[in-house]
């Protein structure tokens, strides 16, 4: 079965610090990696995503790292803020194709300490 | 949550009625999706529909069925609700141009007592 795996499960980061999250996917097919943000409440939002030509993305605070030979890609938030407390999502999928299914990863909790 | 409403927002019903919920979109996307999220289960897809009148089983989809009679309009309904069918429901969708980036509504919060 297909599966993104997440981790940590939770985190807590004091304000300025760097918070990373990664994940892990199986399928070498897949070519779509995004990263959502979700706050209580509310649906997830797309936060930032890459496609594996590339082996980093980064926007403002947030930075997606990833490596192809190993099948993994990570978040890392820069100077992380209160605001920035919330859960976050990996996910893979296809980036073409009638089959627009993404494999979710479980979620991270993110908490930042003032 | 911009182009995306899900109705209702919150709902109580009793284990055995029929319930359905309605995801609405103004953004003429060709994807439209229904997951539930519960805690420590992430977001699991129950249905997707890549099409009006073309639908697909995502991985819980059993008690779960859909329809998609028109682009803007996916409805989810169960069957014979259960209480193990109390979550939050989400509907997202995606544009055929724009890889697999999915757009979610706001949430429908089901319980079932």
């Amino acid at each position: 079965q297909q599966q993104v795996k997440q981790s940590p499960q939770s985190l807590i980061v004091q304000k300025g610090g760097i918070s990373i999250i990664n994940c892990a996917y199986e399928n070498t097919a897949f070519d779509y990696f995004p990263w959502y943000q979700q706050f209580p409440g509310k649906g997830p939002a797309l936060l930032i995503a890459i496609r594996p030509d590339v082996s980093e993305k980064k926007e403002g605070r947030f930075t997606i790292s990833f490596n192809k030979s190993a099948k993994q890609f990570s978040l890392h938030i820069m100077d992380s803020q209160p605001g920035d407390s919330a859960t976050y999502f990996c996910a893979a999928g296809p980036g073409a194709g009638n089959n627009r299914k993404l494999i979710w990863g479980l979620g991270t909790s993110l908490a930042v300490n003032p | 949550d911009a182009g995306i409403t899900q109705s209702p927002r919150h709902k109580v019903t009793e284990t055995g009625t029929p319930v359905t919920l309605r995801c609405h979109q103004t953004e003429n996307h060709r994807y439209m999706y229904w997951y539930r999220q519960d805690p420590g289960h992430g977001l699991r897809l129950i249905h997707y529909s890549y099409g009006v009148k073309d639908t697909d089983k995502g991985e819980v989809s059993d008690g779960y069925s859909v329809s998609r009679s028109k682009t803007e309009d996916f409805l989810l309904t169960l069957e014979s609700a259960t209480s193990s069918q109390t979550s939050v429901y989400f509907c997202a969708i995606s544009d055929i141009y724009v890889a697999s980036e999915q757009f979610f509504g706001p949430g429908t919060r089901l319980t079932v007592l």
